[in-house]
């Protein structure tokens, strides 16, 4: 079978890093993409990893172990703003979600 | 103007009506995609196509049909909505492989009373 999986909820502080995991079980891999999705909103594409290691963006960073079926979604200088679900989604041939991550960010 | 487009974005209908949600996309893209969203559920796959002439079914498309009318257009229907097809939806179109990156419309918020 298919599988993703993410923590359903986190909370952060201000200022600090938060590490988002996901793992998964798929038939096959075209790659790994990471979305943010604010309530109420559609998912906006944050990152892709499609080789093993680290791919940083700014303030955020996405890393891939395709041997272990991880990922992890690393978000530093935490901002209000960035409240909102983090999507994990693993392409075999076609985009499968995980659940979400909702991450609450307190001042 | 936004890239792609959802009509209408919120609707509310009966038991046993037709609904029909509508795609429009400027971004010349290939392939589109319907998702539902439901709470703690994630966003599920309920049709895709990747040319005009290309329909398929996703995880959750009982209940559901489409039309691809042209490369920039995607129609979802529900021939006879019932109260559990109540969610968010969202259209989704993306360029071809490697990186299947989609990029989404703004959701239709559908509830069926």
């Amino acid at each position: 079978g298919q599988n993703i999986d993410q923590p359903t909820e986190m909370t952060a502080t201000e200022g600090a890093i938060v590490q988002i995991n996901c793992t998964y079980q798929t038939s096959g891999f075209n790659g790994l993409f990471w979305y943010q999705q604010h309530a109420g909103e559609a998912p906006t594409f944050l990152s892709y990893n499609v080789l093993d290691g680290l791919e940083e963006k700014g303030r955020f960073s996405s890393f891939l172990s395709r041997s272990k079926g991880y990922s992890y979604l690393l978000l530093k200088e935490l901002q209000m703003k960035d409240s909102a679900s983090y999507l994990c989604a693993v392409d075999p041939d076609k985009l499968i979600f995980g659940t979400g991550t909702r991450l609450q960010v307190f001042p | 103007d936004a890239d792609v487009t959802q009509t209408p974005r919120n609707r509310i209908t009966k038991t046993g009506k037709r609904i029909m949600l509508e795609c429009s996309q400027t971004k010349g893209h290939d392939r589109m995609y319907w998702y539902r969203q439901d709470p703690g559920l994630g966003l599920r796959l309920i049709y895709y196509s990747f040319d005009v002439k290309d329909i398929n079914k996703g995880e959750i498309s009982d209940g559901y049909s489409v039309s691809r009318q042209a490369q920039a257009k995607f129609s979802l229907s529900l021939e006879s909505a019932i109260p559990n097809q109540t969610a968010l939806y969202f259209c989704a179109t993306s360029d071809s492989p490697p990186a299947d990156t989609q990029y989404f419309g703004p959701g239709t918020r559908l509830t069926v009373l």
